[in-house]
């Protein structure tokens, strides 16, 4: 079972705004990462967060971390058409394995 | 200067017959993952290699799931007696670490008819 959980599971918002996608684990992590995903098939790397930060930014995305609560946000900010897309948190445990969520569907109305 | 790439990007196939998947990584990448994506959830991890070796096999669902890596580069996913619950993308991603940046091929979508 995937380890992680992402909320809402879908989003729609209109361009411009910013959009918040949040996630949980539930074990100890080294790192959390999120990809993204369009049509189903390839995932990209966004930005990876490892378990010591707290904060990191990459252009219009601001990723959070707190291992206390075991959970993470994603903010995109002044959202474009383009970032319609699914949007995956993964947990790399610090064996070999990743465990992905399920995802967050975000749709972004022109 | 390639990405990952997998073959077949489609792979329809009769219920009891077997199936071969194959990834190439980008080159230098020493760690390999097999996933598995079900419509609707995220990728489910399956296999992962560290140079030739699985270092976990943990996430392969029975034992008509293998792969290999013989020679620590272009990785095989074999599927023996295909059951129709089999259906889904299979997805390959290589990084240079276990912990980094997974980097992924477009996928093979396997239906199992």
């Amino acid at each position: 079972s995937q380890q992680g959980e992402e909320d809402p599971q879908a989003l729609s918002i209109q361009e411009g705004e910013n959009a918040t996608m949040n996630c949980s684990y539930k074990t100890s992590i080294n790192n959390l990462q999120w990809y993204r995903q369009n049509s189903g098939r390839g995932l990209v790397h966004l930005i990876l967060i490892r378990s010591n930060e707290r904060e990191k930014h990459s252009g219009r995305l601001r990723v959070t971390l707190d291992t206390s609560k075991k959970s993470s946000s994603l903010l995109i900010t002044a959202s474009r058409a383009a970032d319609t897309a699914s949007y995956f948190c993964a947990a790399y445990t610090g064996g070999f394995k990743t465990i992905f969520g399920a995802g967050t569907r975000l749709f972004v109305k022109a | 200067g390639a990405g990952v790439s997998q073959t077949p990007s489609n792979k329809v196939t009769e219920k009891g017959k077997y199936v071969e998947l194959r990834c190439d990584p980008i080159s230098g990448h020493t760690a390999l993952y097999w996933y598995r994506q079900s419509l609707g959830q995220g990728p489910e991890f399956l296999i992962y290699f560290q140079g030739t070796g699985a270092a976990d096999d943990s996430g392969l669902p029975n034992d008509r799931f293998f792969a290999v890596r013989p020679e620590g580069s272009v990785s095989t996913l074999k599927i023996q007696r295909t059951e129709r619950g089999d259906s889904a993308v299979y997805l390959c991603a290589s990084s240079l670490t276990s912990a980094g940046e997974q980097f992924f091929g477009p996928g093979t979508r396997l239906t199992v008819l």
